[in-house]
């Protein structure tokens, strides 16, 4: 298995600018987490989805935020537009919840943004 | 509201010392239970983890029981490694309801050879 997947792994930008990261969570997976790390914040749940369904988004900093998965493989987190204060490291995460399965959740390793 | 208290980092060993990294927690019913490392420019990878009382979850050399009565997760190894040196997370997951993992701020550990 090809693990979670995330692009870019590095993105440096402007302020003002649109970012848009990406994730492949595990195939079979039905939950997708998105993640912000800082050094002053540490890790932070930003919002998660259930069967492609947003299901609880209350860790999404503003408006200038938003996120979608479309389908089962895929989902993306954007920014518009981007300010400093956002460079942080943001992960993605997924993992197999319900029918008694222990739902470990299986880490990508994370985009690395800087908005200057 | 649920919530997951580490001990503060940075925690400094030899190598071959005894670790142990506290963590406590705070949650309604019987949470499922995890530890997870982080490397330098990684991800987080899962440790071990429990999923009820007195359960005791362990992974290269790592130990951590599942203590309903103190609502404890303490993390301990015999010997350390240098290459153990990395961020610890201790989190917690109810077993119904929101899929969300509550996280601890983690615990830098450093082992020195």
């Amino acid at each position: 298995d090809a693990g979670v997947i995330q692009s870019p792994r590095h993105e440096v930008t402007e302020m003002g600018q649109e970012v848009t990261l990406r994730c492949k969570p595990i195939s079979g997976h039905n939950s997708l987490f998105w993640y912000r790390q800082t050094m002053m914040r540490g890790l932070e749940l930003l919002i998660y989805f259930n069967n492609n369904v947003p299901i609880d988004d209350s860790g999404m900093p503003e408006d200038r935020f938003s996120a979608k998965m479309p389908n089962a493989s895929f989902s993306t987190l954007k920014i518009q537009p981007s300010e400093p204060r956002d460079s942080a490291v943001y992960f993605c995460a997924s993992s197999l919840v319900g029918g008694g399965y222990t739902d470990t959740q299986y880490f990508g390793p994370g985009t690395r943004l800087t908005v200057l | 509201g649920d919530s997951v208290t580490q001990m503060e980092g940075p925690v400094t060993l030899s190598e071959e010392a005894f670790l142990t990294i506290n963590c406590t927690y705070t949650a309604t019913g019987y949470p499922s239970l995890f530890w997870y490392v982080q490397y330098p420019g990684e991800g987080l990878q899962l440790l071990l983890k429990a999923t009820k009382a007195d359960d005791k979850g362990s992974n290269k050399g790592f130990e951590a029981t599942y203590r309903k009565e103190t609502t404890s997760f303490h993390l301990e190894k015999g010997s350390v490694q240098v290459s153990d040196s990395a961020v610890y997370f201790c989190a917690l997951r109810r077993v119904s309801g929101t899929y969300k993992y509550i996280f601890g701020t983690g615990t830098r550990l450093k082992v020195l050879a």
